[in-house]
């Protein structure tokens, strides 16, 4: 059973403070790392697809690395504000299961003004 | 653009019924993808079909079954539901690239009594 971890599960900070989770997956067989981003009562929205090592990201404040060779990607989000509140999710694909993501249990980020 | 739709958006079933879930993906999307989520399994893949054809399926009982059409809309049933199978089902669409991103729908709500 290949397994996705995400840590922390939840996070509460402060307005302005910077941030940072991590996603751990299956090193063997990668395919691509896929993070979203999920709000109360909205569509999972995604954020980043990664596929090679190295690789990093970035769509504003929030940017995203990844390793494939160790099975780790970070997701960091600079000057938290009360609008990054959601879930964070990321997900593994793996070589011949394209289509098929699985997801980790997510980071509840909670950001007070 | 018009975004992935899925309806219907909540439905009540009883022990015993089946239910069929519809999810119209975005113009030129060939892949949709399901999902189910429990709150205590985060989101688990179902299955996912490409071209009229499954490409994928998850560790679900045989009483989950889906379907793809022509151009491209997707159906999912469940057959002698369980409670347990109270929960949000997710799908997403994606181009032909497999590691590309996946757009999700609202999600249809799903309780069994």
């Amino acid at each position: 059973i290949l397994n996705v971890e995400q840590s922390p599960q939840s996070l509460h900070v402060q307005e302005g403070d910077s941030t940072n989770f991590t996603c751990s997956f299956p090193s063997s067989n990668f395919y691509a790392l896929h993070w979203y981003r999920w709000e109360t009562a909205k569509s999972p929205e995604a954020l980043f697809v990664m596929t090679l090592n190295g690789d990093e990201k970035k769509k504003g404040r929030i940017s995203a690395t990844l390793n494939t060779k160790e099975g780790y990607s970070y997701l960091y989000i600079k000057g938290s504000q009360p609008e990054d509140s959601a879930t964070y999710l990321c997900a593994a694909m793996i070589y011949n299961q394209g289509g098929k993501l699985i997801f980790g249990q997510g980071t509840e980020l909670s950001v007070k003004p | 653009k018009a975004g992935v739709t899925q309806t219907p958006r909540y439905l009540i079933k009883t022990r015993g019924q089946q239910v069929t879930l519809s999810c119209s993906p975005i113009s030129g999307h060939r892949s949709v993808s399901w999902y189910q989520q429990t709150p205590g399994q985060g989101l688990q893949f179902l299955f996912e079909y490409f071209s009229e054809t499954q490409r994928n399926k998850g560790n679900f009982p045989g009483r989950f079954s889906g379907r793809q059409f022509s151009n491209s809309r997707s159906e999912m049933n469940v057959s002698t539901l369980e409670l347990g199978d109270s929960a949000l089902y997710l799908c997403a669409s994606s181009t032909t690239d497999r590691a590309d991103i996946q757009y999700f729908g609202a999600g249809t709500r799903l309780s069994v009594l």
